[in-house]
């Protein structure tokens, strides 16, 4: 089944540890984004990759990092968490980093608490 | 900058009603726009996309429309039933941004029987 998955879906952190929340999918897609789900309002992009090691930031990438070592995968990493970095994480791919026509297919979501 | 904007926020009704859900963009320089189904726990499931030169598109119940002179996009659920519960989203890409979806924040909907 082509599916994007993401580990872990629940996580409660404390300010300072550092985490990491990864993404894979199994569809040989070349671009892969993350996105932050906040209250009213709506999924912004953190950061996204538009092919194995070529990375770029979104609209709002301060305080997270990404790494693309392999196609298949794309780890959030959160040095330092904050409490203002709680909130729904989602990782997202579609098949070609030009195909801005391309469906994008999301992950089930992670969400996290920074107490 | 591209602002996404989708109203209602929330819209109950009984089973079987026709429903009109609306998105507003500001620019109308978009390349596509994307409708979304999310659901608590699975994360979103694209529903629809419309291409800047198509005007609608189709899927079962589902119909969505774009008119991007006007900067709206509407989706069209027939027949509402209580699995149509869920949070619509509607997402833009614009033109020369081609590496991200400008998302609203969402209509919930819940229909009852």
């Amino acid at each position: 089944e082509a599916q994007v998955t993401q580990n872990p879906r629940y996580l409660i952190t404390v300010t300072g540890k550092k985490l990491t929340v990864t993404c894979s999918q199994n569809m040989n897609h070349e671009y892969m984004s993350w996105y932050r789900q906040d209250p009213g309002l709506g999924l912004r992009q953190i950061y996204y990759s538009m092919n194995v090691e070529v990375t770029d930031k979104g609209d709002v990438p301060e305080g997270y990092k990404v790494s693309r070592k392999e196609k298949r995968n794309f780890p959030l990493i959160l040095e330092s968490p904050s409490p203002n970095q709680t909130s729904l994480y989602f990782c997202a791919s579609r098949e070609t980093s030009g195909g801005a026509g391309d469906t994008q297919y999301f992950g089930p979501g992670t969400r996290l608490t920074v107490l | 900058k591209q602002e996404v904007t989708q109203i209602p926020a929330a819209l109950s009704v009984p089973e079987g009603e026709n429903l009109v859900l609306n998105c507003s963009f500001t620019d109308s320089a978009i390349y596509n726009l994307q409708w979304f189904r999310q659901d608590p726990g699975k994360g979103l499931t694209s529903l629809l996309l419309i291409q800047s030169s198509q005007r609608e598109q189709t899927s079962g119940r589902l119909n969505a429309s774009l008119d991007k002179s006007s900067g709206r996009s509407t989706l069209y659920i027939a027949a509402s039933q209580p699995g149509d519960s869920a949070t619509y989203l509607c997402a833009a890409i614009p033109w020369g941004g081609y590496n991200k979806l400008i998302f609203g924040a969402g209509t919930r909907l819940a229909v009852h029987p």
